[in-house]
């Protein structure tokens, strides 16, 4: 089965860079999903990792470490709009787990 | 493009009635098809995938079923709602290969159960 560790709540400032972090235990592992869920709508897809290092696509940026179980989401230049639940997934043959999520709070 | 259809969006149920809940999906044909719920400020729980027309695996037993009738129409549904079924019902379409798939969610249906 599978094990996700995210933090529950987060804050940071309009125009600051934060980084939301995701550990996992895996018996099996075919990548990593990072996806965003506003309040009351479905989540959106932002990232897969699959190879350890750094996936860089605009402000968002995700990292993974396949030899430590470990990944983080990297926000630069936030906006408020960025106020959001982030949620990692893992995937293993069979399906994706996901995480509880991080509610990420912008403030002016 | 790819788009994913559910109804009805929101749902208010009394305890011990029936459910169907539908996803339809434009756009691609044989996708991968996923049942998720989310309980309140929790994550995702995946309760039903299909790989193609009349295939269902159930990864949760509940009091919940799956059908998937045509290609692009999944359905979830329920003979008698428990309180514990309350909760944001999500369809999810998968792109990529088998087992690497990346899903992308319908707008998902709330469903309230008093």
């Amino acid at each position: 089965g599978q094990n996700i560790d995210q933090p529950t709540e987060m804050t940071a400032t309009e125009g600051a860079i934060v980084q939301i972090n995701c550990t996992y235990q895996t018996s099996g592992f075919n990548g990593l999903f990072w996806y965003q869920q506003h309040a009351g709508e479905a989540p959106t897809f932002l990232s897969y990792n699959v190879l350890d290092g750094l996936e860089e696509k605009g402000r968002f940026s995700s990292f993974l470490s396949r030899s430590k179980g470990y990944s983080y989401l990297l926000l630069k230049e936030l906006q408020m709009k960025d106020s959001a639940s982030y949620l990692c997934a893992v995937r293993d043959p069979g399906k994706s787990t996901f995480g509880d999520g991080t509610t990420l709070t912008v403030k002016p | 493009s790819q788009t994913i259809h559910q109804w009805p969006a929101t749902l208010v149920q009394p305890v011990g009635s029936p459910l169907s809940l539908e996803c339809t999906v434009e756009g691609t044909s044989n996708p991968n098809l996923y049942w998720y719920r989310q309980a309140a400020g929790r994550g995702l729980q995946l309760l039903f995938y299909s790989v193609g027309i009349g295939q269902i695996s159930s990864e949760v037993p509940q009091n919940l079923s799956a059908s998937r009738p045509q290609d692009r129409q999944f359905i979830l549904s329920s003979k008698k709602l428990l309180l514990s079924d309350s909760g944001f019902y999500l369809c999810a379409r998968g792109e990529g290969g088998q087992g690497t798939d990346t899903q992308y969610f319908g707008p998902g249906t709330r469903l309230t159960v008093l």
